[in-house]
C-alpha cells in the first residue's frame, strides 16, 4: 500500500521559516494536500493541489511537490502556527495521510 | 454557509451497535464525495472510506473494509458511519469531510470538515 512519511516534529523560532516534508514514491506525480490541526479542533486544509491556498489562509503558507517529496513552507512563522500538520494524497480511489508533524514555535 | 454537522458524542459497550451521522447544508449534497476519517487519542488521521451520496458509490480503505459501513440518505443530506459490533479499539474521534471538487473524480483535498464525533467504547 502507498505510504507518506513525515518527520514527527519540527521546531522553528518565531519569524523564521519552517519546512515540513512529506515523502512518498513518485509523489510528484500526484497532488499533495496539507492540513493544519490545532488541539481540540478539526483539521483544516491550508494547501491543496500542491501549492494552492484556500481563501483565508495567509500568504506565509506555501507548498511545492516534485520527485518523491512535497514540502509545506511557512514563512515568518507565528506562534499561532503551532499545530499538527498532515499531508494527504490519493492512491487510486484511496486516501492516504502522512503520519503528521508537530510544529513547535519556540 | 457550507457546513457539515455531526451527531453528538457516544459512549457504548463492546459488542453494541452504533450509527453516527454527518449532515450537510449550504451546498448540493449529492454532488460531492463525503469521506470519513478516524483519529485515535493522541494519534494521526486515518482514512476510513468515502461515499458519493448521489448514487451511494462507496470505497473503503483496505484497513477498514469489513470493520465499519458507510451509507448515505440523500433525501435528508446525511451520511452515516456504522458499526454492528463495537470493540474497545474503536474508541476515537471520527470526522466527516467533503471532497473539495464536485463530481466523480477523486484527487482533491477535503475542504469542509465536521466538528467530529467522539466514540468511547468501554465495558
Amino acid at each position: 500500500s502507498y505510504e507518506l512519511t513525515q518527520p514527527p516534529s519540527v521546531s522553528v523560532s518565531p519569524g523564521q521559516t519552517a519546512s515540513i516534508t512529506c515523502s512518498g514514491d513518485k509523489l510528484g506525480n500526484k497532488y499533495a494536500h496539507w492540513y493544519q490541526q490545532k488541539p481540540g479542533q478539526s483539521p483544516a486544509v491550508v494547501i491543496y493541489q500542491d501549492k494552492k491556498r484556500p481563501s483565508g489562509i495567509p500568504e506565509r503558507f506555501s507548498g511545492s511537490n516534485s520527485g518523491n517529496t512535497a514540502t509545506l513552507t511557512i514563512s515568518g512563522t507565528q506562534a499561532m502556527d503551532e499545530a499538527d500538520y498532515y499531508c494527504q494524497a490519493w492512491d487510486g480511489s484511496t486516501v492516504v495521510f502522512g503520519g503528521g508533524t508537530r510544529l513547535t514555535v519556540l | 454557509e457550507v457546513q457539515l454537522v455531526q451527531s453528538g458524542a457516544e459512549v457504548k459497550k463492546p459488542g453494541e451497535f452504533l450509527k453516527i451521522s454527518c449532515k450537510g447544508s449550504g451546498y448540493i449534497f449529492t454532488n460531492y464525495w463525503i469521506g470519513w476519517v478516524r483519529q485515535m487519542p493522541e494519534k494521526g488521521l486515518e482514512w476510513i472510506g468515502i461515499i458519493y451520496p448521489d448514487d451511494s458509490d462507496t470505497r473503503y480503505s483496505p484497513s477498514f473494509q469489513g470493520q465499519a459501513t458507510i451509507s448515505a440518505d440523500k433525501s435528508i443530506n446525511t451520511a452515516y458511519l456504522q458499526w454492528t459490533s463495537l470493540e474497545a479499539s474503536d474508541t476515537a474521534m471520527y470526522y466527516c469531510a467533503r471532497h473539495l471538487r464536485p463530481g466523480g473524480e477523486m484527487y482533491d483535498a477535503f475542504d469542509i470538515w465536521g466538528q467530529g464525533t467522539m466514540v468511547t467504547v468501554s465495558s
